[in-house]
């Protein structure tokens, strides 16, 4: 059975950095691209990054491009989202999900983490 | 970019109804479109991928349709587990997500 487990969020000042992480278990994490997409209160999903099977291609949403760093770790099973310099607008739940190419639909997710940008 | 719009935004309906949601995207994605549904508080859960293929284990009420830049999701009878959030999703190119449509009871 595919888990899909998101850490890291938290509280954060504007400005501030994170670092968001994704455990993988159930499926052979290193065959798969990989998606964080995030969900404002009250607001609909927005997708945010993805990153390929090895980590070698990375596409951003314009919202985040240059500020947000996603990788993963194969090894480990892991996937992250290094979020840096952070907007009250970057508050949100971060859900990963597994992909089948950087251009998918996703039929796995974890249950999200919760990101709140605010002094 | 690619912009999605769903509509209606919000869906009034009782158990039993024939519910339609539609979602159109701004250039031809030509069958790359999802369709998830989400309830509150949770993950969205994937009903429906290049149009119109039922995802595994999702009822058969269930169904897609569509190409290019029109497409449509069909709930034949609307059961209670059904109120929900429904979202498109073009995965042509990268991946953009419609507004979304709350189905309620009505």
């Amino acid at each position: 059975e595919v888990q899909l487990v998101e850490s890291g969020g938290g509280l954060v000042q504007p400005g501030g950095s994170l670092r968001l992480s994704c455990a993988a278990s159930g499926f052979t994490f290193s065959n798969y691209a990989m998606t964080w997409v995030r969900q404002a209160p009250g607001k609909g999903l927005a997708w945010v990054s993805a990153i390929s099977a090895s980590g070698g291609s990375t596409y951003y949403a314009d919202s985040v491009k240059g500020r947000f760093t996603i990788s993963r770790d194969n090894s480990k099973n892991t996937l992250y989202l290094q979020m840096n310099s952070l907007r009250a607008e970057d508050t949100a739940v971060y859900f990963c999900a597994k992909a089948y190419g950087l251009g998918s639909y996703y039929a796995s997710w974890g249950l999200g983490t919760l990101v709140t940008v605010s002094s | 970019d690619i912009q999605m719009t769903q509509s209606p935004s919000t869906l009034s309906a009782s158990v039993g109804d024939r519910v339609t949601i539609t979602c159109r995207a701004s250039q031809s994605i030509i069958n790359w479109l999802a369709w998830y549904q989400q309830k509150p508080g949770k993950a969205p859960k994937l009903l429906i991928y290049k149009a119109s293929t039922l995802e595994s284990g999702v009822p058969s009420r269930f169904s897609g349709s569509g190409s290019g830049t029109e497409f449509t999701l069909t709930i034949s009878s609307l059961q209670p587990d059904d109120f929900a959030t429904y979202y498109c999703q073009q995965y042509n190119s990268y991946s953009t997500f419609g507004q979304g449509t709350k189905v309620e009871i009505k």
